[in-house]
């Protein structure tokens, strides 16, 4: 089945660094991949959707400046995060889905990735 | 899109059927149901998803209603492994974005 790889699986960074994760779908073309933010004991909060080879949509109250999205090629999305501040640290989750008409197909999530700011 | 309606918990006993419901009730025609399972620090895993017709795969089954107000999730024979939270998500055909709530906690019991 569809498999998204999605690195690091956990990073500690130092306030005021940036951190940038990788997304990648492994064995089938991703024309848009999706990025979430889950904080403890919460749901996942869609952050953004970027289309490959566009900018990427922002949903409201996430900062684009801050958290930079990347989708430069049919397998590969990053988010980089800017000036990480103690409150970034979060679980960031990827998913991909590949073209074709929604409803075909599911969704393919990464396992994530552990942000801990110290 | 569409806002799903769980409740926050529910246990079933291992071995036996487990019947998540979900509450869907302004779910419009191009919308599908879609759901997701998470297990503790990882990546929702998919399940199922359907549109109007009852699905089933190797994993569950879905039923919706004929109005599509409702679905329910069907783990046929729970096992430890099945414990998570379980996600109902209505995802428009127009959008295509994947709307989480606060899904089910299911706890399977031995």
């Amino acid at each position: 089945g569809a498999v998204v790889s999605q690195h690091p699986s956990w990073v500690i960074c130092k306030s005021g660094t940036s951190v940038k994760i990788e997304c990648r779908s492994l064995d089938f073309q991703a024309t848009t991949m999706f990025w979430y933010r889950q904080f403890p004991k919460q749901s996942l909060m869609l952050m953004a959707t970027s289309n490959e080879g566009s900018k990427a949509t922002y949903e409201q109250g996430v900062e684009k400046d801050k958290f930079l999205i990347n989708h430069a090629s049919l397998t590969l999305s990053t988010l980089t995060v800017t000036s990480a501040h103690p409150e970034d640290s979060s679980f960031y989750i990827c998913s991909a889905r590949s073209s074709g008409r929604v409803g075909n197909y599911g969704y393919t999530f990464g396992s994530g990735t552990r942000l801990t700011v110290v | 899109d569409a806002k799903t309606t769980q409740p926050p918990s529910m246990d079933c006993a291992e071995g036996r059927a487990a019947n998540l419901p979900c509450n869907h009730s302004t779910i419009s025609g191009n919308e599908y149901v879609y759901w997701y399972r998470q297990i503790h620090s990882q990546g929702p895993q998919y399940i199922i998803h359907g549109l109007k017709n009852n699905e089933t795969n190797e994993m569950a089954s879905l039923i919706i209603t004929e109005d599509r107000k409702s679905s329910t999730l069907i783990l046929p024979h729970a096992t430890l492994r099945d414990t998570a939270v379980y996600y109902c998500i209505v995802c428009s055909s127009n959008t295509g974005k994947l709307i989480f709530g606060q899904g089910t906690t299911l706890q399977v019991k031995p």
